[in-house]
C-alpha cells in the first residue's frame, strides 16, 4: 500500500544541537514532497516542499531538506535547534503529479527542544 | 493568518447527534479538502473538491458523513449519528488548482468530542 513513514515519533534534543527527522515513502512514480510544522495550538505550516531540481531544498527558519530519490527519503534537517522549534513535524507526499494536490501524511514527529 | 477559516473550533456533542462544521477557504482557491487527525495520527484525507464539484471520497467517509460546496465557495462537512470513533480534529484546506507546485494551506481545524 502507497505509505509514508516517519521514523521518529518523538526526540528530544537540546538547543543548539543538530536535527534530522526521516520520511520514506512507498510511491514509485513521481512525487511532490513537502514537510509541516504544527506548533502547539497552531494550524500546519508550510515549511519547505519539493517538486523538481535541485534535491537539497531550503526552507523557512533553517531547515532543509534532502530528496533521496534512490532511497525513497525525504529527511528534514537543521543544523542547530532552538527551543521555538518545539514543535510536531509531517512529512507528506503528492502522488498525483499535482492533479488534485492531495497530500498522504506520515504520522508525526514530535519535537521537543530543552532550552 | 492562513486565510483558511473554520467554525466552531471545538464541538462537544452527545452520541447520535448530527454535528455540522463550516469552512471558509482562501478566497481565489478553487480546490477544498477536508482531512481528519486523532491523535498521534498525522491528518488523513476525507475529501476533495474543485469549485462545488465533489471530485474524490476516501473509504474513511462513511455514509454518516456528507460533505458539501454549493456555490465553490465555502464547505460545510456533517456528521449525523455521530459515535465515540468520530472524535478527532478535522481540518480543511484549500489550493488553487492549475498552477504546478501549488500549496494547500490549512486552517486552524475543528476539534470534536463525542461523549
Amino acid at each position: 500500500a502507497q505509505s509514508v513513514s516517519q521514523h521518529n515519533h518523538h526526540v528530544i534534543l537540546s538547543e543548539a544541537a543538530s536535527l534530522e527527522l526521516g520520511c520514506n515513502y512507498s510511491y514509485g512514480g513521481t512525487v511532490n514532497l513537502f514537510w509541516y510544522v504544527q506548533y502547539p495550538g497552531q494550524h500546519l505550516q508550510l515549511l519547505l516542499k519539493y517538486f523538481s531540481g535541485d534535491p537539497l531544498v531550503k526552507g523557512i527558519k533553517g531547515f532543509e531538506a534532502e530528496f533521496i530519490k534512490s532511497k525513497f527519503s525525504f529527511n528534514l534537517r537543521k543544523p542547530s535547534v532552538q527551543w521555538s522549534d518545539t514543535a510536531e513535524y509531517f512529512c507528506a507526499v503528492n502522488a498525483d503529479g499535482g492533479a488534485t494536490n492531495k497530500l498522504i501524511f506520515g504520522t508525526g514527529t514530535l519535537l521537543a527542544v530543552q532550552p | 493568518d492562513t486565510g483558511v477559516s473554520q467554525d466552531p473550533r471545538h464541538k462537544i456533542t452527545k452520541r447520535g447527534q448530527n454535528v455540522t462544521f463550516r469552512c471558509d477557504p482562501i478566497s481565489e482557491h478553487n480546490r477544498l479538502y477536508w482531512y481528519r487527525q486523532t491523535l498521534g495520527q498525522g491528518p488523513e484525507f476525507l475529501t476533495y473538491f474543485q469549485n462545488e464539484a465533489q471530485l474524490e471520497k476516501s473509504r474513511l467517509l462513511s455514509d454518516r458523513f456528507s460533505a458539501e460546496r454549493p456555490k465553490g465557495s465555502f464547505s460545510t462537512l456533517e456528521i449525523q449519528r455521530t459515535e465515540q470513533g468520530d472524535s478527532a480534529m478535522y481540518l480543511c484546506a484549500s489550493s488553487l488548482a492549475g498552477t504546478f507546485g501549488n500549496t494547500i494551506y490549512f486552517g486552524e481545524g475543528s476539534w470534536l468530542t463525542v461523549v
